[in-house]
């Protein structure tokens, strides 16, 4: 199994509304990671997951709350966001932190 | 502070024609380069580089890294309509924790 899992590929939200980002892998990796990502521009990293451990988050608002329940899952909570928000989110994985990215495909997440 | 600068930002070509694009660099403690195409949604990896002057291939796309330069390019031959995507070129540092993207280059293949 070489693929990161997202779900859903698509939401809608309100203001208002909580929801959650899945994501999984089965590739034994160590590292993973989310990244948000608006139109015509490249990847922004969001946050860092090692050995379950959050190592690095990048000034992101407090709207937006990881979680790495166990090796092979990553979830993005999502409280109170902004329309600025709308944007495609990514996860990825690698075998370690610092090594090559595998992505998975994106929830693309419009914010009303 | 650290920049990978992609050229061109878009290119329209027609099939079978052959394509170079280009990945410049400025940034501290570099460990490697990576080239990945997007086409709808994922990134899927392309190339990773470390050493300069070792060309890697993958059918009909090759990348070479030039460490002097500070550049890197991805060439395409034989281009097809599958080809059309974004490419993005990112840089890795060494105890680095992000990856760095560049704006990448969007790649339309006509046929």
């Amino acid at each position: 199994d070489t693929e990161v899992t997202q779900t859903p590929k698509h939401l809608v939200m309100g203001m208002t509304n909580k929801k959650s980002l899945k994501c999984e892998q089965h590739m034994g990796h160590r590292a993973m990671y989310w990244y948000k990502q608006k139109a015509k521009k490249p990847p922004e990293l969001m946050f860092v997951y090692s050995y379950e451990k959050l190592s690095i988050n990048e000034s992101v608002p407090s709207r937006f709350s990881p979680e790495c329940p166990n090796s092979s899952l990553l979830n993005l909570h999502l409280h109170a966001l902004q329309p600025e928000d709308s944007a495609l989110y990514l996860c990825a994985s690698s075998l370690n932190r610092g090594e090559k990215l595998f992505f998975g495909s994106g929830t693309q997440l419009s914010v009303l | 502070e650290d920049k990978v600068v992609q050229s061109p930002l878009s290119l329209v070509v027609h099939e079978g024609d052959t394509v170079t694009l280009n990945c410049s660099y400025e940034v501290t403690n570099f460990r490697s380069l990576l080239w990945y195409k997007q086409e709808k949604k994922a990134p899927t990896f392309l190339f990773m580089l470390t050493s300069s002057g070792i060309e890697k291939k993958s059918g009909r796309l090759s990348s070479i890294l030039d460490k002097k330069e500070l550049s890197s390019i991805l060439n395409i031959t034989a281009t097809q309509t599958g080809d059309s995507a974004i490419y993005l070129c990112a840089v890795d540092r060494e105890y680095g924790n992000k990856l760095v993207f560049g704006a990448g280059t969007i790649l339309r293949v006509k046929s």
